[in-house]
């Protein structure tokens, strides 16, 4: 079974400090998917990496996948009240039906 | 583009009602599909899966069963919920024959078992 695991849990600093959460797995994956989700609402997708050592920007978000494809890192520079939410990490492997496995999440809260 | 619905988007249910849930997607055509739930707003548990009209896959022995009777319909059901059926479902969607496994979520909905 594919495990997860994102740290830190819980997350909270000021706006306009620099962060990083990570993902880690023992496993390969074939694909790692980061998505954003806000309370009450449906999980949001930011970036799909699939390729080991390919890192990806979205403005001010940084993603990397590990050479080993068995982590990824998600950093966010100078953070805004707007970044606040639950950060989910999701693992593919495409021998399983294209089923992801999903971290528990960075619950993150970025004040003004 | 693709678009996928969730209704309703709040249930709140006795104890031992049957429960309904409806995901729908527009803009694609034999997509992959997923109903997960999510407690207390954390990591998601994949509850089932489809690749195809009446194809469905169980991931969790349950209180809950799934259908699609369309490409692009898939139904949560229940006969009798419980108390611990409470909580946020998520649908998803998912392109097959692609290289990647990215999915695509709905809105969600929450329910309240009382």
């Amino acid at each position: 079974t594919q495990l997860l695991e994102q740290s830190p849990q819980f997350l909270s600093i000021q706006e306009g400090e620099n962060l990083t959460v990570y993902c880690n797995s023992s496993s390969v994956f074939s694909s790692l998917q980061w998505y954003r989700q806000e309370p009450g609402e449906g999980p949001v997708l930011l970036v799909t990496v699939v390729t080991g050592g390919e890192v990806k920007k979205l403005k001010r978000l940084t993603f990397q996948f590990g050479d080993a494809r068995k982590d990824s890192s998600l950093h966010i520079t100078a953070a805004q009240p707007g970044d606040t939410g639950l950060y989910l990490c999701a693992g593919g492997w495409l021998r399983s039906n294209y089923k992801l496995t999903f971290g528990k999440g960075t619950l993150l809260t970025v004040n003004p | 583009s693709q678009t996928i619905h969730q209704w309703p988007a709040t249930l709140v249910q006795p104890v031992g009602s049957p429960l309904s849930l409806e995901c729908t997607v527009e803009g694609t055509s034999n997509p992959n599909l997923y109903w997960y739930r999510q407690a207390a707003g954390r990591g998601l548990q994949l509850l089932f899966y489809s690749v195809g009209i009446g194809q469905i896959s169980s991931e969790v022995p349950q209180n809950l069963s799934a259908s699609r009777p369309q490409d692009r319909q898939f139904i949560l059901s229940s006969k009798k919920l419980l108390l611990s059926d409470s909580g946020f479902y998520l649908c998803a969607w998912g392109n097959r024959g692609q290289d990647t496994d990215t999915q695509y979520f709905g809105p969600g909905t929450r329910l309240t078992v009382l």
